[in-house]
């Protein structure tokens, strides 16, 4: 079934831990995203990729790396994890970029301690 | 900063009323619309987008949107409980923005 997959669902993790959270997408989709969701803020967009090669920051982006080496992989690494990072990380993708049309994958839950 | 601003509910309709759920943002420069929904634990999916002043239709639902107020809207006629979810209203500012802005969301809860 087409769509994106994320990887861990859920991990627990010890402050200063370095943490990648992984994204894979099998729609060729151009654009690639990553929001973090915490309740009472809502959505927030950390980082996104335009195209394989190419990155860009978000309204959230410190603390936060990515990289875009193909077109199907988007992971997130956490280089030094503090329990602010504590949160719901969705990845989404979309065909082209700048569109509003996001497909979301089902998010991984991560706690900082 | 761009902002997009939902009453974050809980809104509570009987099944089979209408279900009005309101957007207001504060960036006139805004060009596209969204309604994404959440269920709870899930990930958002997409269900409505909207360009032009007016009204768009799409099965029981309907987007309305007037940018001279800058509000936008989603009409669920014949609610159901598996409309039970919380909205999210988003907005795309157009050519150069790569942002999507997320509202906060408004919770429904569709009461048998």
């Amino acid at each position: 079934i087409a769509g994106i997959t994320q990887a861990p669902t859920s991990q627990i993790l010890a402050a200063g831990r370095r943490m990648t959270l992984r994204c894979t997408q099998d729609m060729r989709h151009n654009a690639m995203y990553w929001y973090r969701q915490d309740l009472g803020l809502g959505l927030r967009l950390i980082h996104y990729s335009n195209t394989a090669g190419t990155t860009g920051k978000g309204e959230v982006p410190d603390g936060y790396s990515v990289s875009r080496a193909n077109t199907d992989d988007f992971p997130l690494t956490l280089a030094s994890a503090v329990p602010s990072q504590t949160s719901v990380y969705f990845c989404a993708s979309s065909p082209s970029p700048g569109t509003g049309e996001l497909f979301f994958g089902e998010g991984s839950r991560l706690t900082v301690l | 900063q761009k902002e997009v601003e939902q009453n974050s509910g809980p809104l509570s309709v009987p099944e089979g009323a209408i279900a009005s759920l309101n957007c207001t943002y504060s960036d006139r420069g805004s060009q596209s619309f969204f309604w994404y929904r959440q269920y709870s634990g899930k990930s958002p999916e997409l269900i409505m987008f909207i360009y032009s002043n007016g009204d768009k239709e799409d099965g029981r639902f309907t987007a309305q949107l007037n940018k001279a107020s800058q509000y936008v809207s989603l009409l669920i006629r014949d609610s159901q409980p598996s409309d039970s979810a919380t909205y999210l209203c988003a907005l795309w500012s157009g050519a150069g923005s790569y942002q999507l802005t997320f509202g906060k969301g408004t919770k429904l809860s569709v009461i048998p």
